[in-house]
C-alpha cells in the first residue's frame, strides 16, 4: 500500500530565509509525487509534480522539491520565504495501477513565514 | 476558464440523514475525484469516476456512492449520515487518467448534528 509521511507539523521560518518541508513516501512501484498548497477556508492547490525525469523539480511561486530515490523522499524547498507562502503544505504519492489515479496524501505541514 | 465548482458550500444535516453535494470539473477534464479531509487531517481518497464509471475506491463504505453525468459533473452521495461524516468534502477534476495534477474545488463543510 502507498503511504506519505509528512514529520512536522509545522515549520517556522524567517521571511527572506530559505524554506524546506519534508516528506517522504512508500510505494510498491514508482512514485508519482506531488506538492499541494490550501489556503485557510480554500481547497487543494496544485504546486508541482514529479514523474520522471531530473531529480529536481520547479514549480509554482519559486518552490522546488527535490527526489531522493534512495532516500525516498520529496522535499519541498524555496530559496527565500514570503509572508504569503504561510499555508498548509500537503504531500502526496500516487501509483498507477491499471492507469486510474488513487492519490494517498500526507496529515500536512503547517508552515508560518515570520516577517 | 472556470475552475472546479462545488455546491453547497455548507451544508448542516441530522444523524441518519442522506446529502448529496455536487461537483462541476474544470472545463475540459473529464476526470472526477472525490476525498474527505477531517479538521486537522490530510485528504482521504473516497473515489474516482471516469467515463461515468467509478474506477478507483478508497476505504469507504458502501453508505458513500457517487454518479458522473455526460457533461462529466459528479456527485457524491451519503446515506445513514454518522456524527464522523462532519468533514469538508473535495471534489478533484483531471484529464485523463495519466500523468495529470488534480484541480481542486473549494470544498463542501458538512456538519451532521
Amino acid at each position: 500500500a502507498q503511504s506519505v509521511a509528512q514529520p512536522e507539523d509545522q515549520v517556522n521560518v524567517a521571511e527572506g530565509n530559505p524554506l524546506t518541508v519534508k516528506c517522504t513516501y512508500s510505494v510498491s512501484g514508482n512514485p508519482y509525487l506531488f506538492w499541494y498548497v490550501q489556503y485557510p477556508n480554500r481547497g487543494l492547490q496544485f504546486l508541482l509534480k514529479y514523474i520522471t525525469g531530473d531529480n529536481l523539480v520547479k514549480g509554482s511561486y519559486g518552490f522546488e522539491a527535490e527526489f531522493n530515490k534512495s532516500q525516498t523522499s520529496f522535499h519541498l524547498k524555496k530559496p527565500s520565504a514570503l509572508v504569503s507562502d504561510s499555508a498548509l503544505y500537503f504531500c502526496a504519492v500516487r501509483e498507477n495501477p491499471g492507469g486510474y489515479q488513487k492519490v494517498t496524501f500526507g496529515t500536512g505541514t503547517k508552515l508560518q513565514v515570520i516577517p | 476558464d472556470a475552475g472546479v465548482t462545488q455546491s453547497p458550500t455548507h451544508l448542516i444535516k441530522t444523524r441518519g440523514q442522506q446529502v448529496t453535494l455536487r461537483c462541476s470539473p474544470k472545463s475540459g477534464h473529464d476526470t472526477v475525484s472525490w476525498y474527505q479531509q477531517a479538521l486537522g487531517q490530510g485528504p482521504q481518497f473516497i473515489f474516482q469516476y471516469y467515463e461515468e464509471e467509478e474506477r478507483q475506491r478508497g476505504n469507504f463504505p458502501d453508505r458513500f456512492s457517487g454518479h458522473q453525468y455526460p457533461n462529466y459533473s459528479s456527485e457524491l452521495n451519503v446515506n445513514a449520515l454518522l456524527l464522523g461524516d462532519s468533514a469538508l468534502y473535495l471534489c478533484a477534476s483531471s484529464l485523463g487518467t495519466g500523468d495529470s495534477e488534480q484541480y481542486f474545488g473549494p470544498g463542501t463543510r458538512l456538519t451532521v448534528t
